[in-house]
């Protein structure tokens, strides 16, 4: 069965403190994985589209990538405004996307 | 990309009622979506809906408690229908802006309480 899973829950970084957050995936065959972020009383608001292993795509701060089972989302020197819930999605061949739990972010100024 | 609006943004509602909800696109689309989204939980696919064809929904969703009409290329209505507090969730409109990049973009979310 084809599922996402993101890790961590939730994380709390000082302002300017690198990390990643995790997007692992089954899929019967990838069309694409998607990173959006969602903050509090909103819509998800999409980042970025990744198609193959080995694409890498940035945005300001924020960083993807991707592997045949999973996707990275790196947060360079994060500010309290990059503070949300980060999704990660999957579409399959068949057109049916999969949508993860999210990570929470919280970033401490 | 899509400027969506959704309405109305939150809504309160007695148990056994029914709420409608609009999804409205500026740029004509194809394909749109409704996803259901409870509390520390993941998006969870309503139903695909496309102008001139019937709603495709997916399992566990029924025509008969979320009808979905389709009138055109720019809208779309949810309804919830006979409404219990399980019902009580944030609900997002999406559409696919560009089929060669398979990109959904959502609305702003009706968050409906159901009493």
């Amino acid at each position: 069965e084809d599922q996402v899973t993101q890790s961590p829950e939730a994380l709390r970084l000082q302002e300017g403190e690198s990390s990643s957050l995790n997007c692992s995936y089954t899929v019967s065959g990838l069309r694409g994985l998607f990173w959006y972020r969602q903050d509090p009383g909103k819509g998800p608001e999409f980042l970025f589209t990744l198609y193959s292993a080995g694409e890498e795509k940035e945005k300001e701060r924020l960083k993807a990538t991707l592997t045949k089972k999973e996707s990275f989302l790196h947060i360079t020197a994060p500010k309290p405004e990059d503070s949300a819930t980060y999704l990660c999605a999957v579409q399959n061949t068949g057109n049916q996307f999969y949508f993860g739990t999210g990570t929470s972010l919280t970033v401490i100024p | 990309s899509a400027v969506i609006s959704q309405k109305p943004s939150r809504d309160i509602c007695q148990r056994g009622t029914s709420l409608t909800i609009q999804c409205q696109v500026d740029s004509q689309v194809t394909m749109m979506f409704w996803y259901r989204q409870q509390p520390g939980q993941s998006l969870t696919l309503i139903a695909t809906a496309n102008q001139g064809s019937e709603a495709t929904y997916e399992s566990g969703f029924v025509i008969d408690k979320f009808p979905i009409s389709r009138p055109n290329l720019t809208f779309s209505t949810l309804t919830v229908s006979n409404m219990s507090p399980e019902d009580s969730s944030i609900y997002l409109c999406s559409v696919e802006w560009d089929s060669r990049y398979n990109e959904q973009f959502f609305g702003p979310g009706t968050r409906l309480t159901v009493l």
